[in-house]
């Protein structure tokens, strides 16, 4: 089972700064799969990057996905007050699918 | 509209059975795998199978298999999960969500099934 370790654990960030989100895989993700979903309270998760770097319909480019391998970033350019929420990367390369144990992202 | 909507929240006793859904519209119901994600009160995201919607074949987390059953009703567009007897450790947050094609990442999500179970 492929584990994912994401950091910070909490982010305190303000409006309009840069956020970066790390995601660490315990064995290398192939075909780059590997998604970051967002979830507000009382919301389901969404998709907002899969295959590593490509944004899902509709989500602005301020967020972008980069890396390979074992290591993964999700970078928020800058920061709108609906951007405050839980971030969660997810492979799917492997069996079981896994996800990290989140990011919050919370206003400073 | 792409959209998965899922049956109402539900209370539960220890040692019940309880069968949830997950309704598809907007889409074609047997081209997608429906997966099934748990989330714990507080804590993060949980894969714990999938359903293809042609052959009805389950396949499921290591950690969850023989604990649930997914099934689905292709004929009205539905996925489902159930539990044969539940535990007050099953209270959760249960989600479907599409698995996408050509990427197999999870790209359209159901609102959730609260379940809670207490005696």
């Amino acid at each position: 089972e492929i584990v994912l370790t994401q950091s910070p654990g909490t982010l305190s960030l303000s409006p309009g700064e840069r956020a970066t989100l790390s995601c660490r895989a315990s064995q290398s993700v192939s075909s780059s799969y590997l998604a970051w979903y967002q979830q507000k309270p009382g919301q389901a998760p969404r998709l907002l990057i899969y295959g590593a770097s490509s944004r899902a319909t509709g989500i602005p480019d301020r967020f972008s996905g980069s890396g390979s391998g074992t290591d993964f970033t999700l970078t928020i350019s800058r920061l709108e007050p609906e951007d405050f929420a839980v971030y969660y990367c997810h492979q799917y390369a492997d069996s079981p699918r896994t996800f990290g144990q989140g990011t919050k992202l919370e206003i400073k | 509209e792409v959209q998965l909507v899922q049956s109402g929240a539900e209370v539960k006793k220890p040692g019940e059975s309880l069968k949830i859904s997950c309704e598809a519209s907007g889409y074609s119901f047997t081209i997608y795998w429906i997966g099934w994600v748990r989330q714990m009160p507080g804590k993060g995201l949980e894969w714990m199978g999938f359903i293809s919607p042609v052959d009805s074949n389950p396949r499921y987390s290591p950690s969850f298999q023989g604990q649930v059953t997914i099934s689905a009703d292709k004929s009205i567009s539905t996925a489902y999960l159930q539990w044969s007897s539940l535990k007050a450790s099953d209270t959760a947050i249960y989600y479907c969500a599409r698995r996408g094609s050509p990427d197999p990442a999870f790209d359209i999500w159901g609102q959730g099934t609260l379940v809670t179970v207490s005696s």
